[in-house]
């Protein structure tokens, strides 16, 4: 049984570039939640996604961020024209979403993304 | 909104010594408090969880309280190992939330000294 698979691991741009990071939720798991985390720092929460509908976006800066959790397929972090404050790891995590609420999220291994 | 606070930020303690750390919420609704233990360099992962109508909960080493009339929780680690060295993370799920959605405290970095 896979846990959050998360792609790349490791992801190098340079400023002004595009960064995509995917996360493919554990199996029978519909939510999809994204953090970010600095170095030595607590996790930040970004967004809050079921397929096809951003539930809660309380997290996401304002402008270049974005995210999705299409029909099919991972969900899509996307950073455009990156700076170097967008350097950090980037954390997928997936809950069950039905049955009974408050259920634990379980993480991915994160996109360590860098910026030249 | 919901508001976790979490101390101490740093713990150190010798092996085989007790660890307690100590996390406060704001939303009285809140009804279910996880906590996660990450590694350096590693995700974090859930160690234990408690809802709100229970008071205390055992794992082997590792118990939870819960106060909710006080509105704080705290984590219990007995005889602990340098392997126990972390940082650990609570966090509270407000009841108004229909989703899974948690808040995080801070994070306390535990070091076990052999």
């Amino acid at each position: 049984n896979a846990g959050v698979m998360q792609n790349p691991r490791h992801l190098v741009r340079r400023r002004g570039q595009e960064a995509r990071l995917r996360c493919s939720p554990m199996k029978g798991h519909s939510h999809v939640y994204w953090y970010r985390q600095l170095p030595e720092e607590g996790l930040k929460f970004m967004v809050y996604l079921q397929k096809e509908n951003i539930i809660d976006e309380s997290g996401m800066p304002k402008e270049r961020f974005s995210a999705e959790f299409p029909k099919e397929g991972p969900s899509i972090l996307r950073i455009q024209q990156v700076v170097r404050g967008d350097s950090a790891a980037y954390f997928c995590a997936s809950s069950p979403g039905v049955g009974r609420s408050n259920q634990p999220q379980h993480f991915g291994d994160g996109t360590r993304l860098s910026i030249l | 909104g919901e508001n976790v606070e979490q101390h101490p930020s740093t713990l150190s303690v010798q092996e085989g010594d007790s660890a307690v750390i100590k996390c406060t919420y704001s939303d009285s609704a809140s009804n279910y408090f996880p906590w996660y233990k990450q590694e350096l360099g590693k995700r974090p992962q859930l160690i234990i969880d408690i809802r709100s109508n229970v008071g205390e909960k055992k794992d082997q080493r590792i118990a939870v309280t819960l106060n909710k009339t006080a509105k704080h929780f705290s984590l219990h680690i007995t005889e602990t190992q340098p392997e126990d060295s972390a940082v650990y993370f609570c966090a509270a799920t407000p009841m108004k939330t229909s989703y899974d959605k948690v808040i995080f405290g801070p994070g306390t970095s535990l070091s076990v000294i052999p």
